[in-house]
């Protein structure tokens, strides 16, 4: 069965520079979500797009912006990288923002920023 | 506001042998659902078991189950016959309205055989 597609798995960039990074959700999945893993730590919440639109947000910084395009994939654009912002990005899936059903995750993206 | 604790950092088990790793939530909204997921040391994400805040009977997933107890907000993941490649992180979560995910801190399993 089609999975999430994250690209790149592995990002490795400077301070300040920027980083682009996408999502491909499984066919017929309307909603996107992304999320943060610090080293050691669960993942949190960014945001979240339904139908194309921004649906909810979380502890996403004002340096990161993300959008959803009109074949659902979706793209997490980081800018002015701090080495803080060093983490796994997940992106996840699911057939609506119902709770009752299931999200999947891709397989992330690791980001190194040195 | 939504909390998930896990209140066990870290767990041993004997190969074949289950384990019982814990997990308590805190909501006042009615409606949820409850996930556990496998992080492997590879990093990937893999879902294992749900159970909706509405359903009566426990979740069963292969050598998964989802221990609900609803009066006491817990959703304990239970895993039957152990085996090596369960050494993992397991997350458990919730869902509420809006759909993002809420993770506890983790429990690192280490199955010993």
């Amino acid at each position: 069965a089609a999975g999430v597609i994250q690209s790149p798995r592995h990002l490795i960039k400077e301070k300040r520079e920027t980083a682009t990074l996408k999502c491909y959700p499984i066919p017929r999945h309307d909603t996107v979500y992304w999320y943060q893993q610090g080293p050691g730590q669960d993942p949190q919440f960014l945001i979240s797009f339904y139908e194309k639109m921004q649906s909810d947000k979380g502890s996403i910084p004002d340096r990161f912006s993300a959008q959803q395009f009109s074949d659902y994939h979706s793209e997490l654009n980081m800018s002015s990288l701090e080495l803080g912002d060093s983490a796994l990005y997940f992106c996840a899936s699911s057939l609506g923002a119902s709770q009752f059903y299931e999200q999947y995750f891709g397989p992330g993206t690791r980001l190194t920023v040195t | 506001a939504q909390k998930i604790t896990q209140t066990q950092p870290g767990m041993f088990v004997q190969e074949k042998e289950a384990v019982t790793l814990d997990c308590t939530y805190d909501t006042s909204d009615p409606s949820y659902g409850l996930f556990w997921y496998k992080q492997p040391s590879s990093g990937e994400m893999i879902f294992l078991i749900y159970q909706g805040s509405y359903d009566q009977q426990n979740a069963t997933e292969g050598r998964y189950s989802l221990n609900f107890q609803k009066a006491r907000k817990s959703a304990n993941l239970v895993i039957s016959a152990s085996q090596l490649g369960d050494s993992a992180m397991y997350f458990c979560a919730m869902r509420g309205g809006g759909g993002k995910l809420i993770f506890g801190q983790g429990t690192e399993l280490s199955v010993k055989p």
